[in-house]
C-alpha cells in the first residue's frame, strides 16, 4: 500500500464544477503539500498545510490531521484548471517529501 | 527574481553514457532536492542538500549522484545511463532543511535515453 493515496486518478468535469481531490496518508507529517503540474512538466506549489484551511482564489485546501486526510477544492472550475495535481506529504522522521501519484484533472468547456 | 531554474530542458543520451543536470535555487535558499518522476507516476525522491551537505537520499542506485556547490546551485549526475533512467528530473530548493519549509520547483530536465 502507498504511504500517499489519492483520489480520483482521473477527473474529468464540466466547466462551472465544484472539484474534490482527496488525499489520505498513512505516516506522520510535518506537512502536506498541494501541487499543480501542467503538461511539460512544471510544478507549482499550491498550498503547505500542516493543520486547518486554506484557501487561495478559487481554491480551498483542507487537512484533518487525526484522519491523516486532506481534500483539495475547486470552485467554479475552469478550462484552465486542466492539470495533475499532487498531493505530498513531509515525513516527519526523515523530513522527505513522500508524493501522491496525481490526478489528473479535466475541465471541459 | 529569478525561480528555480534546471537545465538543460531536454536531453537524448544513449544507454551507457553519463549525464549531467544541473538546478540553480531561488535566491537565498540553500537546500535543493532532487526528484525523479517517470511518466504516469508521482516524483520519486533521489537526493536533498542542504548548506553542501547530503541531508537524504532515496532509494536510488551508486549511479546517482549529486553535489551542491557555495552558491547552492546543484548538479545531479548519472552514470551508465540505462533506459529505465529517461524521466522528468525536478529539483526544488527551499530556504532551510526544516520541516515546515515550503519547497519550489524547477520546469525540470526531460532526459530520454535511447
Amino acid at each position: 500500500k502507498n504511504e500517499v493515496e489519492q483520489s480520483p486518478q482521473n477527473l474529468t468535469a464540466q466547466e462551472g464544477e465544484f472539484i474534490t481531490i482527496n488525499c489520505s496518508y498513512s505516516v506522520g507529517i510535518s506537512a502536506l503539500h498541494w501541487l499543480q503540474q501542467h503538461p511539460g512538466g512544471g510544478i507549482v506549489s499550491l498550498f503547505m498545510l500542516s493543520s486547518g484551511k486554506k484557501k487561495h482564489g478559487r481554491l480551498i485546501a483542507t487537512i484533518n490531521i487525526q484522519e491523516k486526510h486532506s481534500s483539495l477544492h475547486i470552485t467554479a472550475s475552469h478550462p484552465r484548471d486542466s492539470a495533475v495535481y499532487i498531493c505530498a506529504v513531509r515525513s516527519d522522521s526523515n523530513y522527505q517529501l513522500i508524493w501522491g501519484a496525481g490526478t489528473k484533472l479535466i475541465i471541459k468547456p | 527574481d529569478a525561480g528555480v531554474t534546471q537545465s538543460p530542458t531536454h536531453l537524448i543520451k544513449t544507454r551507457g553514457q553519463h549525464v549531467t543536470l544541473r538546478c540553480s535555487p531561488i535566491s537565498g535558499h540553500k537546500s535543493v532536492s532532487w526528484y525523479q518522476q517517470v511518466l504516469g507516476q508521482g516524483p520519486q525522491f533521489i537526493f536533498q542538500y542542504y548548506e553542501k551537505e547530503e541531508r537524504g537520499r532515496g532509494n536510488f542506485p551508486d549511479r546517482f549522484s549529486a553535489r551542491q556547490f557555495p552558491n547552492y546551485s546543484s548538479e545531479l549526475n548519472v552514470n551508465a545511463l540505462l533506459l529505465g533512467d529517461s524521466a522528468l528530473y525536478l529539483c526544488a530548493s527551499s530556504s532551510h532543511g526544516q520541516p515546515y519549509t515550503e519547497a519550489f520547483f524547477g520546469q525540470g530536465t526531460r532526459l530520454t535515453v535511447v
